[in-house]
């Protein structure tokens, strides 16, 4: 069973629409993350959820939207997208918030915008 | 304002080599420091967990080292496969923001 699962695992799409990644992990996690892995391979946090409550929210433009029906659910709503959104966007579960335990990856949603 | 930088960016090495990853950040108030690695076209997976009050950790032929005053940290690779090719990256739990900061990675290529 996966871990952390992330749909879809590509993303190819106009410049201008409105996307949405969905994640989930069946390790009975409280936290879970979005991160951002740009062209250069630098990855860098996005939000970080525990128990439904936003905790991080980075210098992302408000296009981004996170959402967390549940703890063991994190989506992510991308309106208005552009040509730099082109990415790799990687979620992320631990037990526990923020850097003290370690963090179990997906496989990551590669968006490509047209 | 954290920074993590990781030398070298690539290397490439014959099997059965022992190698060295280097890793160093620029503010020492750290919880712990992370050693992930990343396959092609796949998500990290978790190596290594350094507390800041740890000097290293062990897992089969991994060992990592933090030096926490002088802000580095190694990963050895003993005996190395071509099956730990991958990239190795470094992560420092930030002290206060409950985040990691990442650098950039290192590219390993293990020839057989």
């Amino acid at each position: 069973d996966t871990a952390v699962s992330q749909t879809p695992k590509y993303l190819v799409t106009q410049m201008g629409n409105d996307k949405s990644i969905k994640c989930e992990q069946n390790l009975g996690h409280d936290t879970m993350y979005w991160y951002k892995q740009d062209s250069k391979k630098f990855l860098k946090i996005m939000f970080s959820y525990n128990n439904k409550e936003l905790i991080i929210n980075e210098t992302v433009p408000n296009r981004f939207s996170p959402k967390s029906p549940d703890k063991a659910h994190l989506n992510l709503h991308i309106n208005s997208l552009e040509l730099g959104d082109s990415a790799v966007y990687f979620c992320a579960s631990s037990q526990g918030q923020g850097a003290y335990q370690p963090q179990h990856f997906g496989d990551g949603t590669r968006l490509s915008i047209l | 304002k954290q920074e993590v930088t990781q030398i070298p960016a690539a290397l490439s090495v014959p099997e059965g080599e022992n190698l060295v990853l280097n890793c160093s950040f620029t503010d020492s108030a750290i919880y712990n420091l992370q050693w992930f690695r990343q396959d092609p076209g796949k998500g990290l997976t978790s190596l290594l967990l350094i507390q800041s009050s740890q000097r290293e950790q062990t897992s089969g032929r991994l060992n990592a080292s933090l030096d926490k005053s002088s802000g580095r940290s190694t990963l050895y690779i003993a005996a190395s496969q071509p099956g730990d090719s991958a990239t190795y990256l470094c992560a420092v739990g930030e002290g206060g923001s409950e985040k990691l900061v990442f650098g950039k990675g290192t590219k390993l290529t293990v020839n057989p």
